[in-house]
């Protein structure tokens, strides 16, 4: 199964807003809102930040925000932290296999 | 509080089989959904799949025909096999819950095990 797409990295300033983008098909991001995004530092296992499209579970900073239009999924992180700085994935679950599909990560770099 | 953990090998040879068991604690694996994700160095996350404690499982396509997962209630745990092993397989190999099958929401994975390295080596 295809792989979602997203940009390799992003980068940001302390303070600013980033967005990453998750692009996938009607087959998987576009057909349900079944979309959630983790955070992974180096050598950690991921973390969920959003589901769902749009909900943070608890304990997550309301400075990262989920949203979808059409095929392509995306998560803000506002007000820009130092600790923001990892890999990020989104995923989502496909009707192709009925299965879970990743994106490829996106690595943010806190100037 | 949910914790998860890998074991097994870190150093597997070309050919052999892949043996990986996540034990579980502070809630019960029955009600959930337990899948295995992996993540070759450098590189991201690959879904392998998942079961249900009654016994269902899906496997990705791409491993479909290597992978084998089994769960034993009275112990809490739940395993991995892979076949034929190659250093295509080299990997960090996590374990994960989620509350719902994949096709409702059960891409939400919300405990994750810290994930094990294994090497295909010969």
């Amino acid at each position: 199964q295809s792989a979602l797409t997203q940009p390799a990295s992003v980068s940001g300033s302390p303070g600013q807003s980033i967005t990453i983008s998750c692009t996938g098909t009607t087959s998987d991001v576009g057909g349900y809102d079944y979309v959630s995004w983790y955070q992974q530092h180096p050598g950690k296992a991921p973390k969920l930040m959003i589901y769902d499209v749009n909900n943070r579970p608890s304990g997550v900073s309301n400075r990262f925000s989920g949203s979808k239009s059409g095929n392509t999924a995306s998560l803000t992180i506002s007000g820009l932290q130092p600790e923001d700085e990892g890999d990020y994935y989104c995923n989502s679950y496909t009707v192709t296999t009925s299965l879970v599909v990743f994106g490829g990560g996106t690595k943010l770099t806190v100037l | 509080q949910v914790q998860l953990q890998e074991s097994g090998p870190g150093l597997v040879k070309p050919s052999e089989t892949l043996s990986l068991t996540c034990s579980v604690s502070g809630d019960s694996i029955s009600s959930y959904y337990w899948s295995w994700i992996r993540q070759p160095p450098g590189k991201g996350l690959e879904y392998i799949g998942y079961m249900f404690y009654s016994g269902s499982t899906n496997y990705n396509p791409s491993l479909k025909s290597r992978v084998t997962m089994s769960l034993d209630s009275s112990k809490n745990q739940f395993s991995l096999k892979v076949t034929t092993m190659t250093a295509a397989d080299t990997a960090v190999y996590y374990c994960a819950r989620a509350r719902n099958p994949p096709y409702y929401g059960g891409n939400r994975f919300d405990y994750w095990g810290q994930g094990i390295l294994v090497t295909v080596s010969s």
